[in-house]
Protein backbone atom coordinates (compact mmCIF):
# COMPACT_ATOMS: atom_id res chain seq x y z
CA UNK A 1 0.00 0.00 0.00
CA UNK A 2 1.18 3.44 -0.78
CA UNK A 3 1.80 6.06 1.72
CA UNK A 4 0.12 8.42 0.21
CA UNK A 5 -2.57 8.16 -2.08
CA UNK A 6 -4.42 10.56 -4.33
CA UNK A 7 -6.43 10.57 -7.03
CA UNK A 8 -5.07 11.25 -10.45
CA UNK A 9 -8.21 13.35 -12.28
CA UNK A 10 -7.70 15.15 -13.78
CA UNK A 11 -10.50 17.52 -12.47
CA UNK A 12 -11.66 19.74 -15.43
CA UNK A 13 -13.52 23.14 -13.77
CA UNK A 14 -14.66 26.30 -15.51
CA UNK A 15 -12.77 29.59 -14.24
CA UNK A 16 -14.45 30.63 -11.19
CA UNK A 17 -15.79 27.34 -9.68
CA UNK A 18 -14.61 25.76 -6.60
CA UNK A 19 -12.92 22.21 -6.24
CA UNK A 20 -11.72 19.98 -3.76
CA UNK A 21 -9.09 17.47 -3.47
CA UNK A 22 -8.59 14.80 -1.16
CA UNK A 23 -5.85 12.97 -0.09
CA UNK A 24 -5.00 9.53 2.03
CA UNK A 25 -2.08 8.39 4.13
CA UNK A 26 -1.65 5.04 5.35
CA UNK A 27 0.88 5.41 8.40
CA UNK A 28 -1.01 7.31 11.80
CA UNK A 29 2.48 8.53 12.95
CA UNK A 30 2.38 10.98 10.80
CA UNK A 31 3.17 14.06 11.55
CA UNK A 32 3.78 17.09 8.84
CA UNK A 33 1.27 17.52 5.89
CA UNK A 34 1.94 19.90 3.05
CA UNK A 35 0.03 20.62 -0.41
CA UNK A 36 2.85 21.35 -3.26
CA UNK A 37 1.98 22.52 -6.41
CA UNK A 38 3.86 21.60 -9.46
CA UNK A 39 3.70 23.27 -13.00
CA UNK A 40 4.07 20.70 -15.98
CA UNK A 41 7.81 20.13 -15.95
CA UNK A 42 8.86 22.01 -12.98
CA UNK A 43 9.39 21.85 -9.82
CA UNK A 44 7.76 21.33 -6.83
CA UNK A 45 6.42 24.55 -4.78
CA UNK A 46 4.83 24.97 -1.55
CA UNK A 47 1.88 26.07 -1.66
CA UNK A 48 0.75 25.40 2.32
CA UNK A 49 1.53 23.38 5.41
CA UNK A 50 -2.11 21.43 6.93
CA UNK A 51 -2.38 22.19 10.68
CA UNK A 52 -4.87 20.06 12.54
CA UNK A 53 -6.92 23.13 13.24
CA UNK A 54 -7.41 23.90 9.40
CA UNK A 55 -5.83 26.79 7.62
CA UNK A 56 -6.75 29.44 4.64
CA UNK A 57 -4.66 31.00 2.43
CA UNK A 58 -6.98 33.19 0.53
CA UNK A 59 -8.92 31.46 -1.75
CA UNK A 60 -6.74 28.16 -0.54
CA UNK A 61 -8.29 26.07 2.33
CA UNK A 62 -6.44 22.90 4.30
CA UNK A 63 -8.12 20.57 6.71
CA UNK A 64 -6.59 17.81 8.51
CA UNK A 65 -8.45 14.83 9.68
CA UNK A 66 -6.68 12.71 11.77
CA UNK A 67 -8.79 10.43 12.90
CA UNK A 68 -9.64 9.38 9.11
CA UNK A 69 -5.89 10.09 8.09
CA UNK A 70 -7.03 12.30 5.14
CA UNK A 71 -6.14 15.95 3.77
CA UNK A 72 -8.58 18.13 1.78
CA UNK A 73 -7.71 21.02 -0.17
CA UNK A 74 -10.26 23.30 -1.28
CA UNK A 75 -9.86 25.97 -4.22
CA UNK A 76 -12.22 28.38 -4.20
CA UNK A 77 -13.00 30.89 -7.18
CA UNK A 78 -10.45 29.25 -9.64
CA UNK A 79 -8.19 31.14 -11.79
CA UNK A 80 -6.77 29.63 -14.88
CA UNK A 81 -3.54 30.09 -13.39
CA UNK A 82 -4.51 27.52 -10.41
CA UNK A 83 -4.08 24.97 -13.53
CA UNK A 84 -1.42 22.74 -12.15
CA UNK A 85 -0.63 19.28 -10.54
CA UNK A 86 -1.35 19.28 -6.71
CA UNK A 87 1.09 17.11 -4.89
CA UNK A 88 -0.46 16.16 -1.19
CA UNK A 89 3.01 15.89 0.83
CA UNK A 90 3.47 13.66 4.31
CA UNK A 91 6.13 13.71 7.06
CA UNK A 92 7.16 11.46 9.32
CA UNK A 93 10.22 12.92 11.50
CA UNK A 94 11.32 11.19 14.34
CA UNK A 95 14.76 12.31 15.51
CA UNK A 96 17.41 11.59 12.52
CA UNK A 97 14.52 9.86 10.91
CA UNK A 98 12.89 12.48 8.32
CA UNK A 99 11.55 11.10 5.61
CA UNK A 100 8.75 13.34 2.99
CA UNK A 101 6.22 10.96 1.15
CA UNK A 102 4.58 12.44 -2.21
CA UNK A 103 1.39 11.71 -3.40
CA UNK A 104 1.32 10.92 -7.39
CA UNK A 105 -0.80 14.48 -7.26
CA UNK A 106 -3.89 15.64 -8.51
CA UNK A 107 -3.92 17.71 -12.12
CA UNK A 108 -6.61 20.81 -12.18
CA UNK A 109 -7.79 22.16 -15.61
CA UNK A 110 -9.35 25.50 -15.11
CA UNK A 111 -11.03 26.19 -18.56
CA UNK A 112 -12.06 29.98 -19.70
CA UNK B 1 19.08 34.08 -5.03
CA UNK B 2 19.61 31.99 -1.88
CA UNK B 3 16.96 29.01 -2.85
CA UNK B 4 18.18 25.56 -3.33
CA UNK B 5 20.34 25.31 -6.98
CA UNK B 6 20.95 22.24 -8.81
CA UNK B 7 23.43 21.91 -12.00
CA UNK B 8 23.27 21.29 -14.80
CA UNK B 9 19.47 21.30 -15.48
CA UNK B 10 19.24 18.98 -18.39
CA UNK B 11 21.76 16.00 -19.26
CA UNK B 12 21.98 14.31 -21.96
CA UNK B 13 24.37 11.05 -21.78
CA UNK B 14 24.38 7.69 -23.91
CA UNK B 15 23.37 4.45 -21.78
CA UNK B 16 27.04 3.42 -19.64
CA UNK B 17 28.11 6.62 -19.36
CA UNK B 18 28.58 8.04 -15.61
CA UNK B 19 27.06 11.59 -14.67
CA UNK B 20 27.00 13.62 -11.48
CA UNK B 21 24.26 16.48 -10.38
CA UNK B 22 25.46 18.89 -7.99
CA UNK B 23 23.03 20.19 -5.33
CA UNK B 24 23.80 23.41 -3.08
CA UNK B 25 20.96 23.83 -0.48
CA UNK B 26 19.68 26.83 0.84
CA UNK B 27 22.93 27.84 3.43
CA UNK B 28 21.29 27.58 6.87
CA UNK B 29 19.53 24.01 5.80
CA UNK B 30 20.82 20.71 7.94
CA UNK B 31 18.66 18.26 5.72
CA UNK B 32 19.08 17.62 2.17
CA UNK B 33 17.11 15.36 0.31
CA UNK B 34 17.54 14.06 -3.04
CA UNK B 35 14.02 12.38 -5.22
CA UNK B 36 13.49 10.97 -8.08
CA UNK B 37 10.48 12.15 -10.86
CA UNK B 38 9.03 10.70 -13.66
CA UNK B 39 6.24 11.32 -15.71
CA UNK B 40 2.50 11.26 -14.30
CA UNK B 41 4.23 10.38 -10.96
CA UNK B 42 5.57 11.94 -7.28
CA UNK B 43 8.94 12.77 -6.37
CA UNK B 44 10.37 9.08 -5.39
CA UNK B 45 12.65 9.21 -2.12
CA UNK B 46 16.42 8.75 -3.09
CA UNK B 47 18.25 9.46 -0.02
CA UNK B 48 18.59 11.80 2.97
CA UNK B 49 21.73 13.30 4.59
CA UNK B 50 21.65 15.68 7.88
CA UNK B 51 24.40 17.91 7.79
CA UNK B 52 27.33 15.58 5.93
CA UNK B 53 25.73 12.11 7.25
CA UNK B 54 23.80 10.22 4.71
CA UNK B 55 21.02 8.38 7.05
CA UNK B 56 18.98 6.69 4.53
CA UNK B 57 18.87 5.14 1.29
CA UNK B 58 16.28 4.07 -0.45
CA UNK B 59 15.96 0.57 -1.29
CA UNK B 60 14.90 1.48 -4.80
CA UNK B 61 18.55 3.08 -5.23
CA UNK B 62 21.00 0.44 -7.07
CA UNK B 63 24.42 0.35 -6.62
CA UNK B 64 24.88 2.44 -9.33
CA UNK B 65 23.98 5.21 -7.54
CA UNK B 66 25.80 7.02 -4.73
CA UNK B 67 25.70 10.68 -2.76
CA UNK B 68 27.90 12.64 -1.16
CA UNK B 69 27.79 15.68 1.19
CA UNK B 70 31.10 15.74 2.09
CA UNK B 71 30.86 19.04 4.14
CA UNK B 72 27.33 19.21 5.05
CA UNK B 73 27.24 22.16 2.45
CA UNK B 74 26.91 21.20 -1.30
CA UNK B 75 26.06 17.48 -1.83
CA UNK B 76 26.65 14.99 -5.27
CA UNK B 77 24.62 12.13 -6.97
CA UNK B 78 26.41 10.05 -9.21
CA UNK B 79 24.95 7.41 -11.37
CA UNK B 80 27.60 5.07 -12.92
CA UNK B 81 26.35 2.64 -16.25
CA UNK B 82 23.75 4.68 -17.08
CA UNK B 83 20.63 2.62 -18.39
CA UNK B 84 17.44 4.10 -20.27
CA UNK B 85 15.16 3.61 -17.34
CA UNK B 86 17.63 6.11 -15.08
CA UNK B 87 15.72 9.32 -17.74
CA UNK B 88 13.89 11.14 -14.95
CA UNK B 89 13.76 14.71 -13.11
CA UNK B 90 16.42 14.59 -10.58
CA UNK B 91 15.00 16.71 -7.45
CA UNK B 92 17.18 17.94 -4.63
CA UNK B 93 15.47 19.68 -1.52
CA UNK B 94 16.45 20.97 1.64
CA UNK B 95 14.98 21.81 5.16
CA UNK B 96 16.01 22.81 8.44
CA UNK B 97 15.61 21.21 11.50
CA UNK B 98 13.11 22.59 13.64
CA UNK B 99 14.17 21.66 17.42
CA UNK B 100 11.10 22.23 20.01
CA UNK B 101 8.58 21.80 17.51
CA UNK B 102 5.94 19.06 16.79
CA UNK B 103 6.08 19.42 13.22
CA UNK B 104 9.10 19.78 10.57
CA UNK B 105 9.65 22.36 8.46
CA UNK B 106 8.33 21.74 4.45
CA UNK B 107 11.10 20.75 1.86
CA UNK B 108 12.46 23.56 -0.49
CA UNK B 109 13.27 22.41 -4.06
CA UNK B 110 15.73 23.44 -6.48
CA UNK B 111 15.03 23.48 -10.26
CA UNK B 112 16.03 19.58 -10.76
CA UNK B 113 18.33 18.19 -13.55
CA UNK B 114 16.65 16.43 -16.06
CA UNK B 115 18.31 13.35 -17.36
CA UNK B 116 17.66 11.76 -20.79
CA UNK B 117 19.96 8.60 -21.22
CA UNK B 118 19.82 7.68 -25.02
Amino acid sequence: RKEVEQDPGPFNVPEGATVAFNCTYSNSASQSFFWYRQDCRKEPKLLMSVYSSGNEDGRFTAQLNRASQYISLLIRDSKLSDSATYLCVVNKGVGNFNKFYFGSGTKLNVKP
Amino acid sequence: DTGVSQDPRHKITKRGQNVTFRCDPISEHNRLYWYRQTLGQGPEFLTYFQNEAQLEKSRLLSDRFSAERPKGSFSTLEIQRTEQGDSAMYLCASSPIMTGLTYNSPLHFGNGTRLTVT
